[in-house]
């Protein structure tokens, strides 16, 4: 069966370490692959898209990994601050032309000063 | 930019009625939108996806006679709970894409429906 898995639903971590936060699937060949922020009682925010052919992609203090032999990415914020507090959801882009999401259930960060 | 609105942001209504809930995309023409609904602690479920001026295609098990969607324009996608009852108690969010290059998704800031 198909299936996506964020690796836990909690992470805490002090202010200034690097969270990491792992995406698993199963039984999917996406084109590509999201990561948002969703912060409580509010809607995903986008933060990053790796394509199927890339193996690394950076904007600021995030890096994303994509392997799709193991059929994992990696999520990296560095120097983590306490704003960045908050639900982490992988997607991957399945169906007709990549259109339709499939989210994880999300991963919640928590970063403590 | 890529702003998506909702409304209502918040509703409470009567088992039976029907809720009506707007998604616009402000700043962008969307040729696609996608409604999700999201119960605490889950991930985002897909309901439907919709096109502008054609029907729209529901997930399975999402009963397209209750979960109306219309998507008259490239601006605005409506979401209408028929007769609703206290299980479709949820968070509603839609999003918007861009035509055009990769589908990210632009979402809004979700409607959170409670029926009593």
């Amino acid at each position: 069966s198909q299936k996506i898995e964020q690796n836990s639903e909690a992470l805490n971590i002090q202010e200034g370490k690097t969270a990491t936060l792992t995406c698993n699937y199963t039984n999917y060949s996406p084109a590509y692959l999201q990561w948002y922020r969703q912060d409580p009682g509010r809607g995903p925010v986008f933060l990053l898209l790796i394509r199927e052919n890339e193996k690394e992609k950076r904007k600021e203090r995030l890096k994303v990994t994509f392997d799709t032999t193991l059929k994992q990415s990696l999520f990296h914020i560095t120097a983590s601050q306490p704003a960045d507090s908050a639900t982490y959801l992988c997607a991957l882009a399945v169906g007709q032309a990549g259109t339709a999401l499939i989210f994880g259930k999300g991963t919640t960060l928590s970063v403590s000063s | 930019g890529a702003v998506v609105s909702q409304h209502p942001s918040r509703v409470i209504c009567k088992s039976g009625t029907s809720v009506k809930i707007e998604c616009r995309s402000l700043d962008f023409q969307a040729t696609t939108m996608f409604w999700y609904r999201q119960f605490p602690k889950q991930s985002l479920m897909l309901m439907a996806t919709s096109n502008e001026g054609s029907k729209a295609t529901y997930e399975q098990g999402v009963e397209k006679d209750k979960f109306l969607i219309n998507h008259a324009s490239l601006t605005l996608s409506t979401l209408t709970v028929t007769s609703a009852h206290p299980e479709d108690s949820s968070f509603y969010i839609c999003s918007a894409s861009v035509s055009g290059g990769p589908k990210t998704q632009y979402f809004g800031p979700g409607t959170r429906l409670l029926v009593l």
